[in-house]
């Protein structure tokens, strides 16, 4: 079982609509979990971290946990052509292990 | 945050040579580590880079293959040596404070 597993996609989108991203992760000792949204030939960047169970919201961007079920989420409110891109879910270790990633189309 | 730069920003090699690859941040940090990212792939972490010790490498990364170097706190090398087209990848160079950032990252093509 791979540590951090997400769905590859594409996930296609209407503008305006809610994206939802999923991710697990398969060790019970994780802390702290971050979504990282990364364009074509570009390096990550971070969007959100949370370390808690239950939800974070940032501007159009909520973060959900779920220790119990190993299992954060990333939704995107009002969806735009440029949240077109990989996210990365990601869970500290000492250093960041990353998913696979899932890649967002956003239609206009 | 961290400001962070690598050098080279991209580089073609011939098979069965090395590259190091530089990486500064503008601040001195504690943690810092390596990624590659091969085509269409997400990051692997290749290896933790330690201020005075050796790096810490990851499960199917090696010394001999990946040597690192990290002489202070805001200064790390990464080598790939005797490369393969397999070597072919995106690496980053990335630094922990209040969370993790990236650098740019080296774009290598071993033909």
């Amino acid at each position: 079982q791979k540590e951090v597993e997400q769905n590859s996609g594409p996930l296609s989108v209407p503008e305006g609509a809610i994206a939802s991203l999923n991710c697990t992760y398969s060790d019970r000792g994780s802390q702290s979990f971050f979504w990282y949204r990364q364009y074509s030939g570009k390096s990550p960047e971070l969007i959100m971290f949370i370390y808690s169970n239950g939800d974070k919201e940032d501007g159009r961007f909520t973060a959900q946990l779920n220790k119990a079920s190993q299992y954060v989420s990333l939704l995107i409110r009002d969806s735009q052509p440029s949240d077109s891109a990989t996210y990365l879910c990601a869970v500290s270790r000492t250093a960041l292990i990353f998913g696979k990633g899932t890649t967002l189309s956003v239609s206009s | 945050s961290a400001v962070i730069s690598q050098k080279p920003s991209r580089d073609i090699c011939q098979r069965g040579t090395s590259l190091t690859i530089q990486c500064q941040v503008d601040s001195q940090v504690t943690m810092m580590f390596w990624y590659r990212q091969q085509p269409g792939q997400s990051l692997t972490l290749i290896a933790t880079a330690n201020q005075g010790s050796e790096a810490t490498y990851e499960s199917g990364f090696v010394i001999d293959k990946f040597p690192i170097s990290r002489p202070n706190l805001t200064f790390s090398t990464l080598t790939v040596s005797n490369m393969s087209p397999e070597d072919s990848s995106i690496y980053l160079c990335s630094v922990q404070k209040e969370t993790q950032y990236f650098g740019p990252g080296t774009r290598l093509l071993v033909l």
